[in-house]
């Protein structure tokens, strides 16, 4: 079974609106975190944000923040604002556990996003 | 420069032979982490390394053999290429502690022959 799960192969937003990414994931720890990863058209990969286990309310960073539902396993990013910039692939990831080698992340197959004008 | 670096970001090679992708990193970071990135399946973890002289498989390690003398260099090297080893390697490292990111170099896109 797959531990992370993206649904959505790709998805479209026009400018300015918002959008929602889906993830699931698959695990029976307790302390876990997830994370979402940006990869635009140049290939690099750059953190956007974290949610821990343990947090009691969704993360933000700005137009980013994280629909975090514990009980159904789900980590949805949303978009706010959609901006042409946004295009890109989009990673969800999870480390399982405390410390030690799970460190490791385990990662979904990605959702590409295009922002249409 | 600070930060992550891999070298080369670019390299053709035949199969059956020997190539060693080079990830620098100035951070002094404990964790250092090779991934793999391929069309329909995301990025699949090869190796990692809690510290120097401690390294670990990951989900496909196969085929790949790491080492790491230094805090800062974490090569991988592929001991005889195969055409299933074309893909996107990324190169990531981070502190100790849970909350931390993993900051990614920029990746080496390999192509076997």
């Amino acid at each position: 079974a797959q531990k992370i799960t993206q649904t959505q192969p790709g998805m479209f937003v026009q400018e300015k609106e918002a959008v929602t990414l889906d993830c699931t994931y698959d695990t029976s720890d307790q302390s876990y975190g997830l994370f979402w990863y940006k990869q635009p058209s140049s290939g690099e990969m750059i953190f956007l944000i974290y949610q821990g286990s343990y947090d009691e309310q969704n993360a933000t960073e700005g137009r980013y923040s994280l629909n975090f539902q514990k009980a159904r396993k789900s980590a949805n990013l949303v978009i706010s604002a959609s901006q042409l910039g946004d295009s890109a692939m989009y990673f969800c990831a999870m480390r399982e556990g405390r410390g030690g080698s799970n460190y490791k992340l385990t990662f979904g197959k990605g959702t590409l996003l295009t922002v249409n004008p | 420069d600070a930060g992550i670096t891999q070298s080369p970001r670019y390299k053709i090679t035949e199969t059956g032979r020997q190539v060693t992708l080079m990830c620098h990193q100035t951070w002094s970071h404990s964790y250092m982490f090779w991934y793999r990135q391929d069309l329909g399946h995301g990025l699949r973890l090869i190796y990692y390394s809690a510290a120097a002289d401690i390294t670990d498989k990951g989900e496909v390690p196969d085929g790949y053999v790491v080492s790491r003398s230094k805090t800062e260099n974490f090569p991988l090297t592929l001991e005889s290429a195969t055409r299933s080893q074309t893909s996107v390697y990324f190169c990531a490292s981070r502190d100790r502690g849970l909350f931390y990111e993993q900051y990614f170099g920029p990746g080496t896109r390999l192509t076997v022959t």
